[in-house]
C-alpha cells in the first residue's frame, strides 16, 4: 500500500512563509502527477497546485505567484513553498497522488493532511 | 465553471440516496467526474472515478452516472449503512489547467 505523509504545518503570521513537505512511500513521486489540495476549517476542498511527471507546474489562481510546488527525487518528497501567506490560506493541506493521465486523473491516495493557521 | 452540490442529504439505513453535482457552464460530459468520501477527521478517499468506475475495495452499493439533460453527475448509494455517513465531494477538470471541486454534500444516515 502506498503512503503519503505531510508535515511542516503550523501557526504563522500574515505575510510569513512556510514550506510543507509530503513524503511518499512505495512509489516514486517523480513519475506521477502529484497535487496539493486544501480544506479551510468546516469548508470544502480546493485544489491548490500540481506537479506533473514531466516537470510542468500548475497553480490555482488564488495562490499563483505566492506558492511554489517542487519535488526532491532523492528524498521522494513533494514540497509546497508558501510565501506572502494570508489569513484565508488557513486550511488543512493534503497532498495527493494522481491516478491516470494529467488533468484527466483522479486523486488516490491522500495524505492525512497538515494544518496551516495564518493568524496574528 | 462551478460544480454545485446539495448542502445536505439524508436517508434511513437500507434506503437509497442520490447526490447530484451540477455543472454551471459547459457540458458535464466534457470531462470525467470523480467522487470522494470524507469521514469526520479523515482525509478524502475516492469512491467513484471517471463518472461511473469504482476503485478497488469500494462496495458496489456505490455507483455514478452522468445526465446530459440536467448537465449533472450523480452519486448513488444503495442499501445505506451508518458507516456511509460522511461528506461527499465531486471533482472535474475545467479544461484550463485547473481542477474544480463541488462544495460538498453532508450525508446523514438517520
Amino acid at each position: 500500500e502506498v503512503y503519503l505523509v505531510e508535515s511542516g504545518g503550523g501557526l504563522i503570521q500574515p505575510g510569513g512563509s512556510l514550506r510543507l513537505s509530503c513524503s511518499a512511500s512505495r512509489f516514486p513521486v517523480n513519475i506521477h502527477y502529484m497535487s496539493w489540495v486544501r480544506q479551510a476549517p468546516g469548508k470544502g476542498l480546493e485544489w491548490v497546485s500540481a506537479l506533473f511527471s514531466g516537470g510542468d507546474r500548475f497553480y490555482a489562481d488564488s495562490v499563483k505567484g505566492r506558492f511554489t510546488i517542487s519535488r526532491d527525487n532523492s528524498k521522494n518528497t513533494l514540497y509546497l513553498q508558501m510565501n506572502s501567506l494570508r489569513v484565508d490560506d488557513t486550511a488543512i493541506y493534503y497532498c495527493a497522488k494522481g491516478v491516470g493521465f494529467g488533468f484527466l486523473s483522479w486523486f488516490d491516495p491522500w495524505g492525512q493532511g497538515t494544518l496551516v493557521t495564518v493568524s496574528s | 465553471f462551478m460544480l454545485t452540490q446539495p448542502h445536505s442529504v439524508s436517508a434511513s439505513p437500507g434506503k437509497t440516496v442520490t447526490i447530484s453535482c451540477t455543472r454551471s457552464s459547459g457540458t458535464i460530459a466534457s470531462n470525467h467526474v470523480h467522487w470522494y468520501q470524507q469521514r469526520p477527521g479523515s482525509a478524502p478517499a475516492p469512491v467513484i472515478y471517471d463518472d461511473n468506475q469504482r476503485p478497488s475495495g469500494v462496495p458496489d452499493r456505490f455507483s455514478g452516472s452522468i445526465d446530459s439533460s440536467s448537465n449533472s453527475a450523480s452519486l448513488t448509494i444503495s442499501d445505506l449503512k451508518t458507516e456511509d455517513e460522511a461528506d461527499y465531494f465531486c471533482q472535474s477538470y475545467d479544461g484550463n489547467n485547473h481542477w474544480v471541486f463541488g462544495g460538498g454534500s453532508k450525508l446523514t444516515v438517520l
